[in-house]
């Protein structure tokens, strides 16, 4: 099975820099995904990482370590766009790929 | 570019009914995968559609099910609705059986209320 871990909420300031953690455990890791979710919207794809690392695109980074069973994203120079829910999702390797296991989201919300 | 298409955008049922609810998958796409998402949560797995047979299952009982048509469209049919089954249903598309590094592309959503 999967067990995948993130904070419910977090605050933070506009302009600041923010860290979403997630952890997981799972019997054959295959990939990790970051969603970001609108109130009432689809998720939108943000990231994916399946090697150790950091992998950067514009304000938006997202890290894996698979040997310690986490990842988190980090949003720098927040807008107050940027107040959302953000889901992280692993592949299962015994799921032949076929699904995401999501965790249960961090709602984000940026003051001024 | 059309994205993934969902109908209707909210229902409200009465415990007990039947309810389908539809997907268009973006074009280019050709399997579709549904899941459940309650209030707070994140989203949950409840079955994979690709050439038009089930090819995966998630943890749901036999009252939800599905269909895939030749153009690669969906529903998704719940039988004898509870009040737990309230929620938003997300479609999402993706191109072959497996989840490339892209991920799925998402619809917006049923948001389904059982009374």
């Amino acid at each position: 099975g999967q067990n995948i871990d993130q904070p419910t909420e977090m605050t933070a300031t506009e302009g600041a820099i923010v860290q979403i953690n997630c952890t997981y455990q799972t019997s054959g890791f295959n990939g990790l995904f970051w969603y970001q979710q609108h109130a009432g919207e689809a998720p939108t794809f943000l990231s994916y990482n399946v090697l150790d690392g950091l992998e950067e695109k514009g304000r938006f980074s997202s890290f894996l370590s698979r040997s310690k069973g986490y990842s988190y994203l980090l949003l720098k120079e927040l807008q107050m766009k940027d107040s959302a829910s953000y889901l992280c999702a692993v592949r299962d390797l015994e799921r032949a790929g076929n699904m995401l296991t999501f965790g249960g989201g961090t709602r984000l919300m940026v003051k001024p | 570019d059309a994205g993934v298409t969902q109908s209707p955008t909210h229902l409200i049922k009465t415990r007990g009914q039947q309810v389908t609810l539809r997907c268009s998958p973006k074009s280019g796409h050709d399997t579709v995968s549904w899941y459940q998402q309650a209030l707070g949560q994140g989203p949950q797995f409840i079955f994979q559609y690709y050439e038009e047979e089930e090819r995966q299952r998630g943890n749901f009982p036999d009252r939800f099910s599905g269909h895939q048509f030749p153009n690669y469209s969906s529903e998704l049919n719940v039988n004898a609705l509870l009040l737990g089954d309230s929620a938003l249903y997300l479609c999402a598309s993706s191109l072959g059986e497996g989840i490339g590094h892209k991920g799925y592309t998402f619809g917006s959503g049923t948001r389904l209320t059982v009374v």
